[in-house]
């Protein structure tokens, strides 16, 4: 089983509308959970970070935390053509300060 | 958010010579800094941390002879691939948490390299 596990995708939603990213790790012990923007030939770029149970929000994008489940998801509302990219999740495990990333899912948003 | 940069941006060499990556965090101090290779359609994969004055850690399967790693001071971290084959290229990039305990961090722009 992998560490971090994403939806691959790709996936491809019309421009306004709501897209979806979905993410699940592996150790109980995980602390910290990022979402991660990457453009092709770029590096990532922090979209969201979320620490504790529930949503958090930042204008467009919501992150959701469910511990039990072992699963966090991100939002993106009104979804732009400029969104497309590659997204990735990363958590922290532990005590260790490295991130470990999931494969990413590419997004296409249609214009 | 904070910045971290790398340089060069790219670079070409040929087999068998060495190449050296510098990673500086411009706007503050960072005692840990991350070194992660991308390969194209791949996702990032940690290589090796490493601490300022002190030894850096290594990643299973990361040959530390081959990818040195010296943190000289608290802005600045060096990754030189030594004697560089073909599928060593790959796009390097660095990563460092802005403040002792804080878990954001930020990537520098990165190396991409091509060993011919």
């Amino acid at each position: 089983q992998k560490e971090v596990e994403q939806n691959s995708g790709p996936l491809s939603v019309p421009e306004g509308a709501i897209a979806s990213l979905n993410c699940t790790y592996s150790d109980r012990g995980s602390q910290s959970f990022f979402w991660y923007r990457q453009y092709s030939g770029k590096s990532p770029e922090l979209i969201m970070s979320i620490y504790s149970n529930g949503d958090k929000e930042d204008g467009r994008f919501t992150a959701q935390l469910n511990k039990a489940s072992q699963y966090v998801s991100l939002l993106i509302r009104d979804s732009q053509p400029s969104d497309s990219a590659t997204y990735l999740c990363a958590v922290i495990r532990g005590s260790a300060r490295q991130l470990t990333f999931g494969s990413g899912t590419q997004l296409t948003v249609l214009p | 958010g904070a910045v971290v940069s790398q340089h060069p941006s790219w670079v070409i060499c040929k087999s068998g010579t060495s190449v050296k990556i510098e990673c500086r965090s411009l706007d503050f101090q960072a005692t840990t800094m991350f070194w992660y290779r991308q390969f194209p359609k791949q996702s990032l994969m940690l290589m090796a941390t490493s601490n300022e004055g002190s030894k850096a850690t290594y990643e299973q399967g990361v040959e530390k002879d081959k990818f040195l790693i010296n943190h000289a001071s608290l802005t600045l971290s060096t990754l030189t691939v030594t004697s560089a084959h073909p599928e060593d290229s790959s796009f390097y990039i660095c990563s460092a948490p802005t403040v002792s305990g804080e878990e954001t961090q930020y990537f520098g722009p990165g190396t991409r390299l091509l060993v011919l």
